[in-house]
């Protein structure tokens, strides 16, 4: 199994423009979720998925977006890029219930 | 707020020594679990111990779980320069929301 992949690793932006980060697990994971990571303030969610075609908001979701078609993939989009989304994201994923989770490797993100 | 809180920020100790970790949460929970960060990864699963359990080994880690003061900790024991990293506990209530909160971590150095 490749786990919980993540691209790009390293993405630089200018204000305003849109992307979007891919998040892919082969490990047939109902849960997914995303996470920002800046210095000092620990991981943040931004959203997460309880299943296919089930999203929900988590601490910091202004400024991106996801949908779930696929059980393996979670894209987080960025619709406007701005330097506040500076940060490194992490994409996780685990079993329902009680179960540990699965981290990517993350995308350096910088937005000029 | 559902996540965790680590104690101390920082810790900074020998080769040999033993290192502990403090967690604090406010929610009840199902289970709380320990991860751990090194520098540039993504975070990875150390222990989970539920909340019906007091005590839980693992190699040389050691977690204790008090529900009565929503509190954990986590013991590294006979440490080693590896063991250099950011840990986060996260608390979890185990119910179907698929969320998991982390906060700042704890960031130990370990000194050869």
């Amino acid at each position: 199994n490749a786990g919980v992949t993540q691209t790009p690793k390293f993405q630089v932006l200018k204000t305003g423009q849109s992307m979007t980060l891919q998040c892919a697990q082969d490990m047939n994971h109902e849960y997914m979720s995303w996470y920002r990571q800046d210095p000092g303030m620990g991981l943040r969610l931004i959203h997460y998925s309880v299943g296919a075609g089930i999203t929900d908001q988590g601490e910091v979701p202004n400024g991106y977006n996801v949908s779930r078609s696929t059980t393996e993939d979670f894209p987080l989009r960025l619709l406007s890029a701005a330097p506040s989304q500076t940060s490194v994201y992490f994409c996780a994923s685990r079993l329902p219930g009680s179960n540990e989770q699965f981290f990517g490797p993350g995308t350096r993100l910088t937005v000029l | 707020s559902q996540q965790g809180e680590e104690d101390p920020q920082a810790l900074s100790i020998q080769e040999g020594e033993n290192a502990t970790m403090n967690c604090s949460y406010k929610t009840s929970i199902n289970n709380l679990q320990w991860y751990r960060q090194n520098s540039g990864r993504g975070l990875v699963h150390l222990i989970l111990i539920r909340s019906n359990e007091r005590e839980k080994h693992s190699g040389r880690l050691r977690v204790t779980l008090d529900t009565s003061k929503k509190s954990s900790s986590l013991l590294i024991t006979a440490s080693r320069a590896a063991d250099t990293a950011s840990y986060f506990c996260a608390p979890d209530r185990g119910s179907t929301l698929g969320r998991l909160y982390f906060g700042r971590g704890t960031q130990l150095t370990v000194w050869p």
